[in-house]
Parts: structure tokens; C-alpha cells; sequence
């Protein structure tokens, strides 16, 4: 199946940094979603963005397909950002295996 | 509050008891999927549903799992016989259709616990 693999693991930044967070997959992909996991658990879509650019807020992603990887931007960082970021993807080939998630970025935004 | 909803919360058994989650999604959405998360790792996909039709199983989805949903509303995923290596957080999500796959929209999740 598909390989995706996030970068950094782990990232601590102090408030008002700005982040990149990268994800690369080893397939073409029809989609492609970046969700934010709170330290309570929760799961919160970002984006969906198998291919272009996205804006909202202080987030936004990139994805370049036919380079296989994707980007997510933090600016000014605030303490609720803190969790772990996840990207997700589904190879354009198919197969019974969903959304396949990455590992993800553990970030900790301190005050 | 429209968001997916599951049920319970959490879940302690002893090994070798059957236990059932169930997940409600949100009213318009006709895709359910079911993952499952264990600490340090993403979630990982078990099961797809498309209204009642169950269309999608991972290959690691283990014959003791079995998952329904009847009326393409709730879905209800049972583990027969528990084992210890089950422990982990159950995941709903929902998701409409579009001439793409959508956005997944996430519940809270079961967190099972067998021991």
C-alpha cells in the first residue's frame, strides 16, 4: 500500500513562531487531508487538498502532487495548536485500505 | 450538535467478552468509516460503509470484527472473543459524497480497554 511519512516527529516552538510541517507519500493520490488531534483526543479536519494550494486563518497547505509531498503552514503559533498534526492519503490506484495516516508531527507550542 | 457521535465513551472488558460500539453520523453524510487508533501511531482504516452497503475492509481486519449499518444511519462495530492486543481507541467518521471523496469528519471515539 501506500507510504506516508511526516517530518519532524516532534517540534517545540514558542508562542508566535511560524512551522512547516512536511508529509511525503510514495503514490499518486486522489486525496490527501491534513487534521489537527488535541491533547483531548479529537480529531479536526484542516484541509483536504490532494492537489493546489489553501488558505484559512493562520493555516494553510500546499500539496505539489506530482512531486509527492505536501505542506502545512503554521503562523503566529498559539498554545491551542499544540497536539499531533496528521496527514492522510488514498492512492490513486485504489484498494480496500481508506485513508492511509502518517505518523504524525507531535507539536508543542509553549507560552 | 450535528458532529458524529459514538457511544460509549469508554469501554473496559475482560478478555474473551464480546463488546459492541456504536457510531452516529452526521444526518447528510452517506460514507461511514471506521479506524483505529493505538498510542503513538495514526489512525488505521478497518472498515468503509456507502449508505448500508459495507464496500471497503482493510486486509488486517480480523474475522473476529464485524461491523453493520442497517438503515445507512448509525453503524455498530462489534469485536467477538477480545484479546488484549485490541485495546485501543475506536474511531467513527463520516464523510458525503462528491464527485471526489470528501472531508472526513471524526467523533470522539471508544476507548477499549481489555483486560
Amino acid at each position: 500500500g501506500i507510504q506516508v511519512e511526516q517530518s519532524p516527529p516532534d517540534l517545540i516552538l514558542q508562542e508566535g513562531a511560524n512551522s512547516t510541517l512536511r508529509c511525503n507519500f510514495s503514490d499518486s493520490v486522489n486525496n490527501l487531508q491534513w487534521f489537527h488531534q488535541n491533547p483531548w483526543g479529537q480529531l479536526i479536519n484542516l484541509f483536504y487538498i490532494p492537489s493546489g494550494t489553501k488558505q484559512n486563518g493562520r493555516l494553510s497547505a500546499t500539496t505539489v502532487a506530482t512531486e509527492r509531498y505536501s505542506l502545512l503552514y503554521i503562523s503566529s503559533s498559539q498554545t491551542t495548536d499544540s497536539g499531533v498534526y496528521f496527514c492522510a492519503v488514498e492512492g490513486r490506484r485504489g484498494g480496500a485500505d481508506g485513508l492511509t495516516f502518517g505518523k504524525g508531527t507531535h507539536l508543542i507550542i509553549q507560552p | 450538535d450535528t458532529g458524529v457521535s459514538q457511544n460509549p465513551r469508554h469501554k473496559i472488558t475482560k478478555r474473551g467478552q464480546n463488546v459492541t460500539f456504536r457510531c452516529d453520523p452526521i444526518s447528510e453524510h452517506n460514507r461511514l468509516y471506521w479506524y483505529r487508533q493505538t498510542l503513538g501511531q495514526g489512525p488505521e482504516f478497518l472498515t468503509y460503509f456507502q449508505n448500508e452497503a459495507q464496500l471497503e475492509k482493510s486486509r488486517l481486519l480480523s474475522d473476529r470484527f464485524s461491523a453493520e449499518r442497517p438503515k445507512g444511519s448509525f453503524s455498530t462495530l462489534e469485536i467477538q472473543r477480545t484479546e488484549q492486543g485490541d485495546s485501543a481507541m475506536y474511531l467513527c467518521a463520516s464523510s458525503s459524497t462528491g464527485g471526489l471523496r470528501e472531508k472526513l469528519f471524526f467523533g470522539s471515539g471508544t476507548q477499549l480497554s481489555v483486560l
